[in-house]
């Protein structure tokens, strides 16, 4: 069955700390993974995908079929970062989320 | 280009009344979803649809019905609101792996 986690509900950095946002997924196919942020009170946007190996606002996420991981990463951590970011996978032509990471990023 | 629009953005019902969330994309998106959002809690998937005239079942559909009689509009009915209802909907168009979202409808039943 396809699930997306998120081990994290919460999760607290001081300001130029590195971050990591775990996320682990379960698939059968070839999946395309991604993740999105909510600043507060905002509509969910894309911040990256796994496809375009592309850094966006410093974040970078990686891929790890082995480990079946995408783990959002920053190594210095900004207070404009405080959000909530969930991991999704597109399989199926469905999106699956997951339950959601809330970071705090202290001043 | 408006994409999503969700509306109301803000409501308040009494315990048994019924509302509908209205939800219009003009990207002409097959797969519309509907999700909420608790506080503190991550998206839970209520309904989705894959085009118009089918609908289906998510994770908690409860206290919902949806219907897709055109494209563009995914309506989400509330037909006797409860107290667990409130919470924050979502809702969501896609096109291949590209989604977009509305920005929210905040929901208080009392």
């Amino acid at each position: 069955a396809q699930r997306v986690t998120q081990p994290e509900k919460l999760l607290s950095v001081f300001k130029g700390a590195p971050v990591e946002l775990k996320c682990n997924y379960s698939y059968s196919g070839s999946p395309e993974l991604f993740w999105y942020v909510q600043y507060s009170r905002q509509r969910l946007q894309l911040l990256l995908r796994h496809i375009s190996r592309e850094s966006i606002k410093g974040f970078t996420a990686d891929l790890n079929k082995g480990e079946t991981s995408f783990h959002l990463k920053k190594p210095f951590a900004q207070e404009e970062d405080s959000a909530m970011y969930y991991c999704a996978l597109f399989g199926g032509n469905q999106f699956y989320f997951g339950t959601g990471t809330s970071l705090t990023v202290i001043p | 280009n408006a994409g999503v629009t969700q509306t109301p953005k803000f409501r308040i019902l009494k315990i048994g009344q019924s509302m509908t969330l209205q939800c219009t994309q003009d990207m002409n998106h097959n797969y519309m979803y509907w999700y909420r959002q608790d506080p503190g809690m991550g998206l839970k998937l209520i309904y989705y649809s894959v085009g118009a005239g089918i609908t289906d079942k998510g994770e908690v559909p409860n206290g919902y019905n949806v219907s897709r009689s055109t494209t563009e509009d995914f309506p989400l009915r509330l037909e006797l609101a409860a107290p667990s209802q409130t919470s924050v909907y979502f809702c969501a168009s896609s096109y291949g792996d590209k989604a977009f979202f509305g920005q929210g409808t905040r929901l208080t039943v009392v």
